[in-house]
């Protein structure tokens, strides 16, 4: 099975900041990388598909970079709603393994 | 729109059953990839397998954890997908959720989720 590795696990942040998540993947997985949002109490959200592909209806400031094993999600300017739990996942192969998540919490 | 309904949570004692269900609604469901993914209290999210359509061969795979003990099915005269569970164990305790896989064969991804359900398993 593909491992997935976020980091870091959780990050405080500020109204504003840039903040930027790192994904690895435990054996090449060219582009087929996906990042999802998940707020407290409802399911996961898709924001990134294809490793840098915005989803309809996310902002812009959030998007996703990288190939192979390693990639990021990045987002430009926070605003309180982008306060929550990201997670990526490779759909290189089964089993679509996800990563440990990681907590964005305010600062 | 797009809307992915589940049902069936439960308590249930280790070693029984539980069939959950979702049902599909906004798009062509005989069409569509599905997948499960579930939720520990307070953990990380867990694929657990999925089911390509009838189209594509209608093929299911699963994660190593429920394989053999879970049977993921798809009704496409009802647009209902299930989820048979079969000797459960404590540690199948989670939210499920119900996923479309959207763009199967480019760039898969779990582009629509219904709210999901929970199932307990405990003495």
């Amino acid at each position: 099975d593909i491992q997935m590795t976020q980091s870091p696990s959780s990050l405080s942040a500020s109204v504003g900041d840039r903040v930027t998540i790192t994904c690895r993947a435990s054996q090449s997985i060219s582009f087929y990388l996906n990042w999802y949002q998940q707020k407290p109490g409802k399911a996961p959200k898709l924001l990134i598909f294809a490793a840098s592909s915005l989803q309809s209806g996310v902002p812009s400031r959030f998007s996703g970079g990288g190939s192979g094993t390693d990639f990021t999600l990045t987002i430009s300017s926070l605003l309180p709603e982008d306060f929550a739990t990201y997670y990526c996942q490779q759909s290189y192969s089964t089993p679509r393994t996800f990563g440990q998540g990681t907590k964005l919490e305010i600062k | 729109e797009v809307q992915l309904v589940e049902s069936g949570r439960g308590l249930i004692k280790p070693g029984g059953s539980l069939r959950l269900s979702c049902a599909a609604s906004g798009f062509i469901f005989s069409s569509a990839w599905m997948s499960w993914v579930r939720q520990a209290p307070g953990k990380g999210l867990e694929w657990i397998g999925r089911i390509k359509s009838k189209t594509d061969g209608g093929t299911t795979d699963y994660a190593a954890p429920v394989k053999g003990r879970f049977t993921i099915s798809k009704d496409d005269s009802k647009n209902i997908l299930y989820l048979q569970m079969n000797n459960l164990k404590i540690e199948d305790s989670a939210v499920y959720f119900c996923t479309t896989e959207g763009r199967p064969r480019y760039a898969p991804c779990h582009d629509n989720w219904g709210q999901g359900t929970l199932v307990t398993v405990s003495s």
